[in-house]
C-alpha cells in the first residue's frame, strides 16, 4: 500500500522561529490534507491542498503532486503552534480513506 | 454550523464487553468514515459510509463493525473487547466521495479497556 512519511519526527524551536514540515508519499493521490492536533486529541483542518500552494496566515504549503511531497510551513512559531501535526493522504483512486503518515511533534519553547 | 460531534468522550470497558461509540457528521455530509489512534500504530483507518452503505473498510477484525443511518449519523461497534483496543476513536466527516472530499474531525472518543 501507499506509503506517507512524514520529517522530522520531532523538532524543537524557540518561539519566533520558523519551522518547515516535510511529507513524503509513494503514489499519486487524489487528496492531500494537513492536520494539527489538540491536547484533546482532535484533529484541526489546516490545509486541504492536492497541488499548488496555499496560505493561512503564519502557515503556508505546498504540494508538489508530480514529485510526490508536500510542505507545511510556521513562520515565526508561537507557544500554542506546539503539537503534532499530521499530513494525510487519498488514494486517487480510492473512496474517502485517509492514509496518514506517523506526524512530526512540534515543540516551541518560549 | 455545527462540526463533527462524537459522543461520548471518554469510555471506560472491560475486557470481553462490547461498545458503541456515535458519530454526527456535519449537516449535509454523507461521507462518514472512522479511524483508529494509537501509540504504536498511529492513526489507522476502520471504515467509511455513504449514504447507509460501507464502501471501504481497513484491516480491523470482524468484531469492529459500523453503521449509517438514514441522516447520515454513524455508530461503530467493537464487540469482546481487548485491551489492545483501548484507543482514541476518531470519525471524519466530508461532503461526498469524488467531489471535495476535505475531511473534518470529531474531537474523539477516548476508550480504555481494563
Amino acid at each position: 500500500g501507499i506509503q506517507v512519511e512524514q520529517s522530522p519526527p520531532d523538532l524543537i524551536l524557540q518561539e519566533g522561529a520558523n519551522s518547515t514540515l516535510r511529507c513524503n508519499f509513494s503514489d499519486s493521490v487524489n487528496n492531500l490534507q494537513w492536520f494539527h492536533q489538540n491536547p484533546w486529541g482532535q484533529l484541526i483542518n489546516l490545509f486541504y491542498i492536492p497541488s499548488g500552494t496555499k496560505q493561512n496566515g503564519r502557515l503556508s504549503a505546498t504540494t508538489v503532486a508530480t514529485e510526490r511531497y508536500s510542505l507545511l510551513y510556521i513562520s515565526s512559531s508561537q507557544t500554542t503552534d506546539s503539537g503534532v501535526y499530521f499530513c494525510a493522504v487519498e488514494l486517487m483512486m480510492g473512496a474517502q480513506k485517509l492514509v496518514f503518515g506517523q506526524g512530526t511533534r512540534l515543540t516551541i519553547n518560549p | 454550523k455545527a462540526g463533527v460531534t462524537q459522543t461520548p468522550r471518554y469510555l471506560i470497558k472491560t475486557r470481553g464487553q462490547q461498545v458503541t461509540l456515535s458519530c454526527s457528521p456535519i449537516s449535509g455530509h454523507r461521507s462518514v468514515s472512522w479511524y483508529q489512534q494509537t501509540p504504536g500504530q498511529g492513526l489507522q483507518f476502520l471504515f467509511e459510509y455513504f449514504s447507509e452503505t460501507q464502501r471501504n473498510k481497513g484491516n480491523f477484525p470482524g468484531r469492529f463493525s459500523g453503521r449509517q443511518f438514514s441522516n447520515s449519523r454513524s455508530e461503530m461497534n467493537v464487540s469482546t473487547l481487548e485491551l489492545g483496543d483501548s484507543a482514541l476513536y476518531l470519525c471524519a466527516s466530508s461532503l461526498a466521495a469524488g467531489l471535495n472530499t476535505e475531511a473534518f474531525f470529531g474531537q474523539g472518543t477516548r476508550l480504555t479497556v481494563v
